[in-house]
């Protein structure tokens, strides 16, 4: 069964810490993404990579970097943790840029303490 | 920028009630429209997909029409079961995924 995996379901982080959310598919999709879910506000776009070694910004990069080394892994990391990003992180795949057809992990509860 | 509003939740209905859920969407081009379902626990999962005007997706007794003259894509279910209860978005392409507020639907037996 193909899929997308999220390396931790919840994750407790102190104020300021350096995290690194880890998401890995084995459909050997071009593209990842990775988004935040919040009540009212639905999912947002943070980053998404289009190949290897490629990366963009979503609509709220702001206090977010990613890295894809390589073509299964795709990483989000929060340089300094703070509170206000508390919130549910979805990674998803797709082999189609149109949307179609995305895959999503099961999500990283991430909360900043 | 390109947005999609749907009926904000929560949501409750009886088993065998008819669901409806509004969604509108702005756009400058002509995306393609999804609908994707969060049950509890899991992450998003394609419900249904319309690609062009007049096209209607369906699965799982779920239905949707693509209507570019009110910008709607409105989901319906004739009879609903508990199996139902979970989060619904709404989303359009253009090509990147955009997605609404999320509706969360509970159904009681």
């Amino acid at each position: 069964d193909v899929k997308v995996t999220q390396s931790s379901r919840y994750l407790v982080k102190r104020t300021g810490e350096k995290v690194f959310l880890e998401c890995v598919q084995d459909m050997d999709h071009e593209n990842m993404f990775w988004y935040r879910q919040d009540p009212g506000l639905g999912l947002r776009l943070i980053y998404f990579s289009y190949d290897v070694k490629m990366k963009e910004k979503g609509d709220i990069p702001e206090g977010y970097s990613v890295s894809r080394e390589k073509k299964e892994r795709f990483s989000l990391i929060l340089e300094s943790a703070s509170t206000n990003q508390t919130s549910m992180y979805l990674c998803a795949s797709s082999k189609d840029r149109r949307g179609d057809g995305y895959t999503f992990g099961s999500g990283t509860r991430l909360t900043v303490v | 920028g390109d947005s999609v509003t749907q009926m904000e939740g929560p949501v409750t209905l009886s088993e065998e009630a008819f669901l409806t859920i509004n969604c509108t969407y702005t756009a400058t081009g002509y995306p393609s429209l999804f609908w994707y379902v969060q049950y509890p626990g899991e992450g998003l999962q394609l419900l249904l997909k319309a690609t062009k005007a007049d096209d209607k997706g369906s699965n799982k007794g779920f239905e949707a029409t693509y209507r570019k003259e009110t910008t709607s894509f409105h989901l319906e279910k004739g009879s609903v079961q508990v199996s139902d209860s979970a989060v619904y978005f709404c989303a359009l392409s253009d090509p990147k995924l955009s997605f609404g507020a999320g509706t969360t639907v509970t159904v009681r037996a």
